[in-house]
């Protein structure tokens, strides 16, 4: 069985500061491991997705997540805030175990930005 | 490329009816996941399509169902509405092989309120 920790439900930064929102997993499998981002009333949008080849991993608007097997974690990393950055992020795991492809996600972290 | 749609964008519902949502994936794409999103519980996976066959379902009463018609369209219905049942239903679209690390990318969903 699959399982996603977001290790903090909301993170507030200012604006322009550093961005470090906290995941760990837990898969039977080699996982593939994504972060989506969720703007009030609307759908889910991915950031980035990792499958096995670099274990850093460039999204978009300047994120960017690192994949630490010896620590189980993909923690999603932007140098400098922005307002428009204010949102829910979802750390996800792919269950490739089967011939589905289920995803589980983390509880989410809630970001806020103060200008 | 057309992202995925869902219709309606809001529904509302009283306790006791049923209801079906539908989703039309990227075109190209032949899988079709769905999710239920709820304060409470997060985001949960509902059941997985491909190819008009159910690959995966999730831990849900037999109250939730789906199909997937042969244009890859998908439908969900829920019997029996409850006031639990109060989400918003995510449906993604994945590319055209069964059980790849594709990406999902998600529609902006469906608001339903029981009442």
């Amino acid at each position: 069985a699959q399982s996603v920790t977001q290790l903090d439900s909301h993170v507030s930064v200012s604006e322009g500061t550093p961005v470090l929102l906290r995941c760990n997993y837990s898969s039977s499998y080699s996982p593939s491991l994504f972060w989506y981002v969720q703007h009030p009333n609307k759908g889910l949008q991915l950031l980035l997705k990792y499958t096995s080849a670099a274990t850093l991993v460039k999204g978009i608007n300047g994120f960017e997540a690192e994949f630490k097997k010896s620590e189980t974690s993909f923690h999603l990393t932007k140098p400098s805030a922005h307002m428009s950055d204010a949102a829910e992020y979802f750390c996800v795991v792919s269950d490739r175990s089967n011939a589905g492809n289920m995803l589980t996600f983390g509880g989410g972290t809630r970001l806020m930005v103060k200008p | 490329k057309a992202g995925v749609t869902q219709t309606p964008r809001y529904l509302i519902k009283t306790r006791g009816q049923q209801v079906t949502l539908s989703c039309s994936p990227i075109s190209g794409h032949r899988s079709v996941s769905w999710y239920q999103q709820t304060p409470g519980q997060g985001l949960q996976f509902l059941f997985e399509y491909f190819s008009e066959t159910q690959r995966n379902k999730g831990n849900f009463p037999g109250r939730f169902s789906g199909r997937q018609f042969s244009n890859s369209r998908s439908e969900m219905n829920v019997s029996t509405l409850e006031l639990g049942d109060s989400a918003l239903y995510l449906c993604a679209s994945r590319g055209r092989l069964a059980g790849s690390t594709d990406t999902q990318y998600f529609g902006p969903g469906t608001r339903l309120t029981v009442l």
